[in-house]
C-alpha cells in the first residue's frame, strides 16, 4: 500500500534562513504528490503540485523518483510561513484509486522573528 | 462562490443521538469527499462521491452514512456513535475524480465531540 512520510514533525528556524521540509513516499507506480497547507485558524489548502513545477510564495518542490521523495524548500522563510505543512500522494492514473490522497503526519514550521 | 462550506462548526451529541454534517459547493465540482482528521493527525479519507454516486468507501463504520442529494451537496448521517468517533470532519470537493493532479479544495471542517 502507499504511504508518505514526514519525519520532521516539528521544525524551528529563524526569519530569512533557509527551510526544507522532508517528504519520503513508497509506491512503486507513477505517483502525484502535492504539499498542502494549514495556517492557523484556516482550511487546508494546495500549496504546490509536482507535475505543476511551479514556485509558490517561493517555495518549489521537486520529485525525486529516485529517491521517492518531495521535500519542500523555500531559501528565506518568513514569519507568516508559520503553519502545518502536508505532504499527499496520490497513486496516479487508476481509475480504481480515484482521487484518494494518502496524506503524510505532517510538519509544523515555526518561523521566529 | 468559489469555497466549501460546512455547517455546523461545532457539534457535540450523545451516542443515542442521530444528527447530520451538510457540506455544499458551488464551484461545478463533480466529486466531492468526506475526510476524518484526529487531533495532531493527517486526514484520513472516508468516502468519495463522483458524479453523486459513491466511488469509494474506505470501510467505514456503517454508523457513517454518507448522502449526495445533488452535485453541490454533500451530507454525513451519524447514528450511533461511540466517544473515539469524535474528530475535525472535513468535506472537500473536486472538479473531477480521475483527472490527474486533480486539486482537492477543503471546506473548514466540523468539530465533532460525541459525549
Amino acid at each position: 500500500a502507499q504511504r508518505v512520510t514526514q519525519p520532521e514533525k516539528l521544525l524551528s528556524v529563524f526569519k530569512g534562513a533557509p527551510v526544507e521540509l522532508k517528504c519520503n513516499y513508497s509506491y512503486s507506480g507513477s505517483p502525484e504528490l502535492f504539499w498542502y497547507v494549514q495556517y492557523s485558524r484556516q482550511r487546508l489548502q494546495l500549496l504546490l503540485r509536482h507535475i505543476s513545477r511551479e514556485s509558490i510564495k517561493g517555495f518549489t518542490a521537486d520529485l525525486n523518483k529516485g529517491e521517492t521523495s518531495f521535500h519542500l524548500k523555500k531559501p528565506f522563510a518568513q514569519e507568516e510561513d508559520s503553519a502545518m505543512y502536508y505532504c499527499a500522494l496520490k497513486i496516479g492514473m487508476i481509475k480504481a484509486a480515484g482521487n484518494k490522497l494518502t496524506f503524510g503526519g505532517g510538519t509544523r514550521v515555526l518561523v521566529k522573528p | 462562490d468559489t469555497e466549501v462550506t460546512q455547517t455546523p462548526k461545532h457539534l457535540v451529541m450523545g451516542m443515542t443521538n442521530k444528527k447530520s454534517l451538510k457540506c455544499e459547493q458551488h464551484m461545478g465540482h463533480r466529486a466531492m469527499y468526506w475526510y476524518k482528521q484526529k487531533a495532531k493527525k493527517p486526514p484520513e479519507l472516508m468516502f468519495v462521491y463522483s458524479y453523486e454516486k459513491l466511488s469509494i468507501n474506505e470501510s467505514v463504520p456503517s454508523r457513517f452514512s454518507p448522502e449526495c442529494p445533488n452535485s453541490s451537496l454533500l451530507n454525513l448521517h451519524l447514528h450511533a456513535l461511540q466517544p473515539e468517533d469524535s474528530a475535525l470532519y472535513l468535506c472537500a470537493s473536486s472538479q473531477e475524480v480521475w483527472r490527474a493532479q486533480e486539486t482537492q479544495y477543503f471546506g473548514p471542517g466540523t468539530r465533532l465531540l460525541v459525549l
